[in-house]
Parts: structure tokens; sequence; C-alpha cells
């Protein structure tokens, strides 16, 4: 049973646009959401990540919006570009024992130029 | 990779053949991990580690052994190769306790025939 849920499953969008992914989990043990992004070849590597204290955190042109009362977060790309094509996954875990990760099931984001 | 060496990076096996993917780090962090990705299934942990002398199991941990004798080191076993085990695997590390950041090998892609 996938712990987080992630849509959509695959993404095109023109330069200059803005990418959006969403993410949903049920444990509400959950507090530490984080995306990361893979390119062809290499393992996945941390972009931006989120704690439930807050609702907004923008690094850049990336931006993680989280709703804690809906159990749901989300990753918007803006001024997408065409270097920014890669695999995101968005995952979750509790900081407090073991701490593992749990990911969702990936998005493929095509920009293109 | 943030120190993080996984070796083979390729490999083909015939079912029922048993080989050990190898994962080294070279910070001395206690937190290592095995994950396996797949299309569509996204990142699933197979086992873990939080420091030497101990593992414990993941989401998907059927078909595989570890072992963690030394801070360093954290193979994983596949005793009797399935066709279901093609995939390409990662090990991750985690850099300390109060952080969530895995950071991971550049993987290594198993073929079972």
């Amino acid at each position: 049973q996938q712990q987080v849920k992630q849509s959509p499953q695959s993404l095109i969008v023109q330069k200059g646009g803005i990418s959006i992914i969403n993410c949903a989990y049920e444990n509400t043990a959950f507090d530490y959401f984080p995306w990361y992004q893979q390119f062809p070849g290499k393992g996945p590597a941390l972009l931006i990540a989120i704690r439930p204290d807050v609702s907004e955190k923008k690094e850049g042109r990336f931006t993680i919006s989280f709703n804690k009362s809906a159990k749901q977060f989300s990753l918007h790309i803006m001024d997408s570009q065409p270097g920014d094509s890669a695999t995101y996954f968005c995952a979750a875990s509790m900081l407090t024992g073991a701490n593992n990760l749990f990911f969702g099931t990936g998005t493929r984001l095509t920009v293109i130029p | 990779n943030a120190g993080v060496t996984q070796t083979p990076k390729f490999q083909v096996l015939k079912t029922g053949q048993s080989m050990t993917l190898q994962c080294a780090q070279d910070m001395n962090h206690e937190y290592m991990s095995w994950y396996r990705q797949d299309p569509g299934m996204g990142l699933r942990l197979i086992h873990y580690s939080v420091g030497a002398g101990i593992t414990d199991q993941g989401e998907v941990p059927n078909g595989y052994n570890v072992s963690r004798s030394t801070t360093e080191d954290f193979p994983l076993r596949l005793l009797s190769a399935a066709p279901s085990q093609t995939s390409v695997y990662f090990c991750a590390i985690r850099a300390g306790s109060k952080t969530g950041e895995l950071f991971f090998g550049e993987g290594s892609r198993l073929t079972v025939l």
C-alpha cells in the first residue's frame, strides 16, 4: 500500500510555464515532507523540504505548498526550464525513530522549449 | 553522491542465482538503507540499518538479506534471484538523526532473466 500518492505520472510544460505536482498522504504522524529530483542515470537528490508547521516554503523557482487539514502537499516550479526536465518524487517521514522516507510513485516532467 | 559508492553498476543474473550488491560510505553515518526503483512504483524501501549490528525490514524485504558488520558497508544479498527482482537498486545514507535528508548512490541496475 502506497503511503504517499502522487500525481500526475507525467507532465509536459512549455518553457516559462508553471509545473505543478501533487501528493497526498494518510499517516498524520508524518512530519517531514521533502521533494526529490532525479536525472536519468543518477540517484535522487533533495530539492526542497517542508515541515507541517508552515503552509509554504519557497526556494528560488521551487515552492512547496502544504495543506495539513487536507493531508496534501504540492510542488510548484515557476518559469519552468528545459533543465528542469527530470523525474520528481514527493516523500514523507516521521523525524523520530528510524525516520524512514516513504516515496510517491514519481512524476516525469518534460519542459519543451 | 555524497560519499556513497555502489557496485556493480550493472548486473545480469539468471533465475536462481545469488549475488550481492555492495554499498559503502566514507562519512561514518549511522543510517543506511536500500531502495528499489520500478516504473510506476516509485522508490520502495527494502531494508535499513541505524547502526552497525542493527538492521530492519522496510516495505518490500522478501527475497533480500542484509547485514551491517561495519559502519561503512551495507551489502544487499539476493539469495535466489527472480525476474520480479529486476530493478534499479539505490543505497542511501542519512547525514544526521535530526535531518530527514537522504543521500543516494548512483544506483545498480539488475536484470534477472
